[in-house]
């Protein structure tokens, strides 16, 4: 299964709303979750059944969709929340990743 | 707490071998699978091998099908990688990443494997 996300570059200004996509190739249900990735570090699991935070996740973030859209929504961007993030699908081996999407400060 | 500590990344010259381990503390570690992901320089992530919490189940990407080796020694809460038959296109920061669920819950920090001559 084929992970498309978009943009690949997204430039928001703190205090804005930041909205992630992630396209399936092919339903993958809700089997979908989302990871934060900063400069040096490992990623970090932020979603996972497409919408349940992880542990000690902020409420800022929300995560939707089912079947092959799936959308990341950060409502207000605080100046640590300029990372990359993946989505990647738990539907089908192998478990595919998204290409990432670059969060950057405008 | 979860801890995940990977080890055994290096210089190796193509078609050499590697040995990766990854040392698990802070749950029950033969309950879980537990998974390789990569990140090539500058590049997204890539899954590589799973295995599952006994070790009786093992899958692979294409990518390294035939060529890598995934294991675990339950008794002593450590995951294993050895890599044969390297290529250049195998340098990457290597992690460990446990799964509780369907999903990548912790991470290691990485080890970061460079395959050149």
């Amino acid at each position: 299964i084929v992970m498309t996300q978009s943009p690949a570059t997204l430039s928001v200004s703190p205090g804005e709303r930041a909205t992630l996509s992630c396209r399936a190739s092919q339903s993958v249900s809700n089997y979908l979750a989302w990871y934060q990735q900063k400069p040096g570090q490992a990623p970090r699991l932020l979603f996972y059944g497409a919408s349940t935070r992880a542990t000690g996740i902020p409420v800022r973030f929300s995560g939707s969709g089912s079947g092959t859209e799936f959308t990341l929504t950060i409502s207000s961007l605080q100046s640590e929340d300029f990372a990359v993030y993946y989505c990647q699908q738990s539907n089908n081996w192998p478990y595919t990743f998204g290409q990432g999407t670059k969060l950057e400060i405008k | 707490e979860v801890q995940l500590v990977e080890s055994g990344g290096g210089l190796v010259q193509p078609g050499g071998s590697l040995r990766l381990s990854c040392a698990a503390s802070g749950f029950t570690f033969s309950t879980y699978a537990i998974n390789w992901v990569r990140q090539a320089p500058g590049k997204g992530l890539e899954w590589v091998s799973a295995v599952s919490g006994n070790g009786g189940r093992t899958y692979y990407a294409d990518s390294v099908k035939g060529r890598f080796t995934i294991s675990r020694d339950n008794s002593k809460n450590t995951l294993y990688l050895q890599m044969n038959s390297l290529r250049a296109e195998d340098t990457a920061i290597y992690y460990c990443a446990v799964m509780m669920n369907y999903y990548f819950d912790h991470w290691g920090q990485g080890t970061l494997v460079t395959v050149s001559s």
